[in-house]
């Protein structure tokens, strides 16, 4: 079975500076997705970024972007120039594509705090 | 932009109440979703639901629950008898296809059982 491990329950960042999260994943699939979603406050799930795991190149969402490995099976987020919004849980999320039913399955999350 | 809707937003029940909770998918979305998450845990896998009928479950998924789309745009999760461990955030999400697109979640439903 898939899993998703996030290794840092807390990340603390100052404003305006770079900060990574981490994620490793663990599976038998060679064809996958994974994805990186925000839960601020109010709980609502955010779509961060996603990454496919066919393409070599990492993805970009304007400050925010993956360093994909996919032989160390590691998903980490970049997130540049944090801003006091970026505060957020952040979860890691895996997708395979064998199971037809398309359930994503989440890493226990890492808890992002912007400091002024 | 098209996104989920979920209603209602809290819901206090009584143990051993049957609840409903409704979700609006996106209207072009063929996929339909349900995860839940208790306070301070990940997020959870329910069931997915695809040409009216469950394409998946976990185990967390039993008998008690149940999804239903009664009609063109509304797709329900009902908990038959609730225990005080359902309490937690459920949330609805779709996708137009299963494999290679992202889901999209609706703002959740807020359950207490008491």
């Amino acid at each position: 079975a898939q899993t998703v491990t996030q290794s840092q329950p807390e990340m603390s960042v100052q404003e305006a500076e770079t900060v990574t999260l981490s994620c490793t994943y663990d599976t038998s699939e060679s064809d996958y997705y994974l994805f990186w979603y925000k839960q601020p406050p109010s709980r609502q799930m955010i779509l961060v970024i996603r990454q496919e795991a066919y393409k070599q190149q990492n993805a970009t969402e304007n400050r925010f972007s993956v360093n994909f490995q996919k032989a160390a099976k590691s998903f980490s987020l970049k997130i540049s120039d944090s801003q006091l919004g970026d505060a957020a849980m952040y979860f890691c999320a895996y997708r395979g594509t064998y199971n037809q039913g398309g359930k994503l399955i989440f890493g226990q999350g890492t808890e992002l705090s912007v400091k002024p | 932009e098209p996104e989920v809707t979920q209603t209602p937003s809290h819901q206090v029940t009584q143990m051993g109440q049957e609840v409903i909770l409704r979700c609006v998918p996106i209207s072009n979305h063929l996929y339909f979703y349900w995860y839940r998450q208790i306070l301070g845990q990940k997020v959870e896998f329910l069931v997915s639901f695809y040409n009216n009928e469950i394409s998946e479950k976990s185990e967390i998924f039993d008998d008690q629950f149940s999804v239903e789309r009664p009609d063109g745009s509304n797709f329900t999760l009902k908990i038959r008898s609730t225990k005080l461990e359902d309490s937690a955030m459920y949330f609805c999400a779709s996708s137009v296809r299963a494999i290679g697109e992202t889901q999209y979640f609706g703002p959740g439903t807020r359950l207490l059982v008491l």
